[in-house]
Order: C-alpha cells, then sequence, then structure tokens
C-alpha cells in the first residue's frame, strides 16, 4: 500500500530556514500537499504541487520533487514563531489522502 | 473563505453507545471525506462519499461505522457501540470535484474520547 515517511521533529532557530522532508511509495501519485496542523486545530493546506513540476514557490514556502527518488520538500524561509507546528506532507491516490507522520517544528526565539 | 466546519469540537460518550459526529462541508463541493488521527498517530484515511454512496474506504471503515448526507448540507459519520479504541481525533473534509488536482479542505475536527 502507500507509506509516506517524514522525519518526527525539527528544531530551527527564528530567522533561520526549515527544511521538512518527506518520501513516498506511490509512483502513481498525481499530487502531494503540505499541511500544517497548530495544537488542537484542524489540518491547514499550505501548499501543492503536481507530479510532473519539480518545484513551487509560493510566498515563503518553496516545495522541491524528486518525482524519480519519490522525495518531497518543504522550505520555509524566515522562520517565525508562528511557523510551529506539526507538518504533514501527503500524496492524493485515487480519491484518498495518504498522510506522513508529521514532521514537528520548533521555532527557538 | 469558505470553510468546512464540524460539530461538536469535543465528544465525550461511554463505551458501547453510538455517537454521531456532524460536518458542513463546503457549499459547492460534491466530495466529501472523513479521516481519523488517534493522538500521536497518523491522520487516517476512512471513507470517501459521492454523489450518495461510499466511493472508497478503508479497511478500518467496518460495518461499525456509516456515513450519510441527510440533507443539502449536512454529511454525518456515526459509530455504533463504540470502543475504547475509537477514541480519536475525526476529521471531515470536501472537495469540489475528484481528482488530485482539486485539493481536500478539512475542517477543524471533532475529539472523541470514549470513557
Amino acid at each position: 500500500g502507500e507509506d509516506v515517511e517524514q522525519s518526527l521533529f525539527l528544531s530551527v532557530r527564528e530567522g533561520d530556514s526549515s527544511v521538512i522532508n518527506c518520501t513516498y511509495t506511490d509512483s502513481s501519485s498525481t499530487y502531494l500537499y503540505w499541511y500544517k496542523q497548530e495544537p488542537g486545530a484542524g489540518l491547514q493546506l499550505l501548499t501543492y504541487i503536481f507530479s510532473n513540476m519539480d518545484m513551487k514557490q509560493d510566498q515563503r514556502l518553496t516545495v522541491l520533487l524528486n518525482k524519480k527518488d519519490k522525495h518531497l520538500s518543504l522550505r520555509i524561509a524566515d522562520t517565525q514563531t508562528g511557523d510551529s507546528a506539526i507538518y504533514f506532507c501527503a500524496e492524493r491516490g485515487y480519491q484518498k489522502v495518504t498522510f506522513g507522520t508529521g514532521t514537528k517544528l520548533q521555532v527557538i526565539p | 473563505e469558505p470553510e468546512v466546519t464540524q460539530t461538536p469540537s469535543h465528544q465525550v460518550t461511554q463505551m458501547g453507545q453510538e455517537v454521531i459526529l456532524r460536518c458542513v462541508p463546503i457549499s459547492n463541493h460534491l466530495y466529501f471525506y472523513w479521516y481519523r488521527q488517534i493522538l500521536g498517530q497518523k491522520v487516517e484515511f476512512l471513507v470517501s462519499f459521492y454523489n450518495n454512496e461510499i466511493s472508497e474506504k478503508s479497511e478500518i471503515f467496518d460495518d461499525q461505522f456509516s456515513v450519510e448526507r441527510p440533507d443539502g448540507s449536512n454529511f454525518t459519520l456515526k459509530i455504533r457501540s463504540t470502543k475504547l479504541e475509537d477514541s480519536a481525533m475525526y476529521f471531515c473534509a470536501s472537495s469540489p470535484m475528484e481528482g488530485g488536482h482539486q485539493p481536500q479542505h478539512f475542517g477543524d475536527g471533532t475529539r472523541l474520547s470514549i470513557l
């Protein structure tokens, strides 16, 4: 079945860039997503990328996709304390979305 | 911006009881989903629903679970004979159409606690 893996924890200093990495197994994935979850809150869609793209930039967010290696990354430039949250990588199959384990980003002031 | 709303935000139920979780998807969306997240674990797909029927479901979605769109706005998840292990955050999501190019928009979730 589909599997999405992420590292569990990342700590960065405020103002630095954060890079959150993700690997997935489903070669038929068409879209890959990044969701943000703050404590006690729902899943907020941050950005997504189509599988025929290799990069997408949206303000402070840059998504890189290496389809050959099935590797996705999310770079957050100038990381702020408000970016502290859990970030989920997810891939879209037929209908369901398969989520990774989530990476907890801690931003140190 | 339109959003998916879920009620209640927290539901506490005795083991063995039935519970109904409610969702109001975004109004022009056609596809509806339920996911759950057991504390500290992954978000897991439960079921997708389109045109008044289930279009895909996971192995988690057994006979204990059912979904319904009772009217033009609500989408419900019913869990019968709740068990302790049903305690989780349940997320509803909707998308305007099928296909990965329309991402699913999630509600804030209902935290279900089974005692």
